[in-house]
């Protein structure tokens, strides 16, 4: 079966630096994309790794190891409206996105 | 740029009857894909489409599942008749088409919370 695995709730505090993890177990991998959802909202897009190593984007950073089959999303400087849910999506070659369950971030001051 | 939207925003109704919803992809953008997030679960691929044409189709649950894209543009997914299993949230995502580096960036629609009595 296809799967991606990441936990289901993090927490912590402003200013702080938090790491989703994402590991996936697929039948064909084309990259790793990373979207973040607002309660009731769109999934927003927020990155896509194709290439191992490390994308930096602002504040956030992902990064791919596909000889691990794993990936993180590093949010630096956390702010209140980082309160969200955070999916991992593998893409297979311009079909379909598999989703993992999403993690939920909840950021206090 | 106007993003992709989709109606309703909402839509309550009981076993056995006909909902259709609709969405809009970003204008130009030729790839428009139907997902749905039932509660708890992750969001499911259901259908994708290229222009008009199904290109993959192998997520839709069943025959009570009908999506079209006529014209190339917008996409109506109807569910008749609607069963209780198929409450939750249906997205919508569209894409641009053609090998760039972005070419997998999918961009979601708002979503219709669907709720079968």
């Amino acid at each position: 079966g296809q799967s991606l695995e990441q936990p289901s709730e993090v927490t912590a505090v402003e200013g702080a630096i938090v790491q989703i993890n994402c590991t996936y177990q697929t039948s064909g991998f084309y990259g790793l994309s990373w979207y973040q959802q607002h309660d009731g909202g769109a999934p927003t897009f927020l990155s896509y790794n194709a290439l191992d190593g490390l994308e930096e984007t602002g504040r956030f950073s992902s990064f791919l190891s596909r000889s691990d089959s794993y990936g993180y999303l590093l949010l630096q400087e956390l702010q209140m409206k980082d309160s969200a849910s955070y999916f991992c999506a593998v893409s297979q070659a311009g079909t379909a996105l598999i989703f993992g369950k999403g993690t939920t971030l909840s950021v206090s001051s | 740029e106007a993003g992709v939207t989709q109606f309703p925003s909402h839509s309550v109704i009981e076993k056995g009857q006909t909902v259709t919803l609709r969405c809009d992809p970003i204008s130009g953008h030729d790839n428009l894909y139907w997902y749905r997030r039932v509660m708890g679960k992750e969001i499911k691929f259901l259908l994708h489409f290229v222009k008009e044409s199904k290109q993959d189709e192998s997520g839709m649950p069943n025959n009570r599942f009908l999506a079209e894209r006529t014209g190339g543009t917008y996409s109506t997914l109807k569910v008749q008749p609607a069963e209780l299993e198929d409450s939750g949230v249906y997205f919508c995502a569209s894409s641009q088409d053609g090998g760039r580096r972005w070419t997998d960036t999918q961009y979601f629609g708002p979503g219709t919370r669907l709720t079968v009595l």
